[in-house]
């Protein structure tokens, strides 16, 4: 069945480093793919889309690019803040629109 | 901003009562889903509905129940509490079609002692 794949974490990063989240997917057909954040005591919020290959999702500095040729959906931000401290999930619509969450992955950054 | 309601969002409870987790939502969306999110953070689906008197189990096995009367409610039911059904619980909904995300509440945090 489709699924996602995504980074292990913690990530612990300091205050203005590069952040890169990998997230890879296994899917029949042509799947939406999405990243969620999840801020603490909170549920997820939609962070970006892309819906088709080649498409890029951006929002709040954050981007990933569709890479239909490998499966990926990888999460970039070229100057990471504290307040991005949070779990991102990656995720796809199945084949029935239904969405399927990577595991997640806790980013931490300090000051 | 999404509109969609859990509550309680805190509760806590002794083993054996019966509680009912409500989940609202006023965007009209057909598709609704609850997930059980362990202290690791991956996201379990136990129970979706694609519309009114539809309900599914997901893929994680689970003690719960689910009603669907209505279109903008969701609630998910546990008939006898037990300390391993202390989780978060995250309500979504989405709407039919092609591409739509999920919106999600704000989550209710279980406690059973």
């Amino acid at each position: 069945g489709d699924s996602v794949t995504q980074m292990e974490g913690p990530v612990t990063l300091s205050e203005e480093a590069f952040l890169t989240i990998n997230c890879t997917y296994t899917a029949t057909g042509y799947p939406s793919l999405f990243w969620y954040v999840q801020y603490p005591g909170e549920g997820l919020q939609l962070l970006l889309k892309a819906t088709k290959a080649d498409d890029k999702g951006s929002n709040k500095g954050f981007e990933a690019t569709y890479r239909k040729e490998t499966t990926s959906f990888h999460l970039e931000k070229g100057s990471v803040q504290v307040s991005d401290s949070a779990v991102y999930f990656c995720a796809l619509s199945d084949h029935n629109n239904d969405m399927r969450f990577g595991a997640g992955t806790r980013l931490t950054v300090k000051p | 901003e999404a509109d969609i309601y859990q509550t309680p969002r805190y509760l806590v409870i002794g083993t054996g009562k019966k509680i009912t987790l409500e989940c609202s939502q006023t965007m009209g969306h057909d598709k609704m889903y609850w997930y059980q999110q362990d202290p690791g953070m991956e996201l379990h689906l136990i129970h979706y509905s694609y519309g009114v008197n539809s309900t599914e189990k997901g893929d994680l096995s689970s003690e719960s129940t689910v009603s669907r009367i209505r279109t903008e409610h969701f609630p998910l039911t546990l008939e006898s509490a037990r300390p391993s059904h202390t989780s978060q619980y995250l309500c979504a909904s989405a709407r039919q079609g092609m591409n739509t995300e999920a919106f999600f509440g704000q989550g209710t945090r279980l406690t059973v002692v």
